[in-house]
């Protein structure tokens, strides 16, 4: 069956950097395109944008420019997030989501994962 | 960017209800319109895509309707295992947007 599978909660100072892993199994990888989505607390959801999981290319939304960083490890059908130089306003769980290429709703959806920045 | 308005932030209803809960575009979006459910401790599941088609596996008690700027969730017969939190989201353009959410609870 289709999973996305993603990596364990983090605890982080601000200023540091965080990888957040999102395992895809049962389809093929670079059939679909995998989106990047942010809830924080009491809040709702938020696009951050997606990786072309063909091609490698991340697309990113306009707040999420700058220290937020889409990439592959295509051979481990895994897709990553990072988030460099951590703020307090990065405390949130993020979610990984499978996509078409040509309809973008997400029809499988990762666990999530928080987030914690604290010092 | 499109917004979306769920104009219902809390919803409460009992077992055997019918609810509706709707979700608003600031421009017409087509049917291009998604809807979501959320569970403790489980992944988001899509209900319903193109406004109103049934994701494989969701229950026919659920149905979606609208299109341009309107649109509608609908839950005929609550079941216990339907309450929890619904949302909405536009793919008619990027940026991707979501309504605020519509949390059911039971009464």
């Amino acid at each position: 069956q289709i999973q996305l599978v993603q990596s364990g909660p983090e605890l982080k100072k601000p200023g540091e950097s965080v990888k957040i892993s999102c395992k895809a199994s049962g389809y093929t990888f670079t059939n679909y395109g995998m989106y990047w989505v942010k809830q924080a607390p009491g809040q709702g959801l938020q696009y951050m944008g997606w990786i072309n999981t063909e091609t490698g290319k991340p697309t990113y939304a306009d707040d999420f420019k700058g220290r937020f960083v889409f990439f592959l490890e295509t051979s481990a059908s895994t897709a990553y997030l990072q988030i460099n130089n951590l703020k307090n306003e990065d405390m949130a769980t993020y979610f990984c989501a499978r996509c078409d290429w040509y309809y973008w709703y997400f029809d499988f959806w990762g666990p999530g994962t928080m987030v914690t920045v604290s010092s | 960017d499109v917004q979306m308005t769920q104009s219902l932030s809390y919803l409460a209803a009992s077992p055997g209800e019918s609810v509706s809960i709707s979700c608003k575009a600031s421009k017409s979006i087509s049917n291009y319109l998604a809807w979501y459910q959320q569970k403790p401790g489980e992944a988001y599941k899509l209900l319903i895509y193109s406004g109103s088609t049934l994701q494989s596996g969701t229950p026919s008690r659920f149905s979606g309707s609208g299109s341009g700027t309107d649109f509608t969730l609908t839950i005929r017969s609550l079941e216990p295992e339907d309450f929890g939190l619904y949302y909405c989201q536009q793919y008619y353009e990027k940026p991707l947007t979501f309504g605020s959410g519509t949390k059911l609870e039971i009464k």
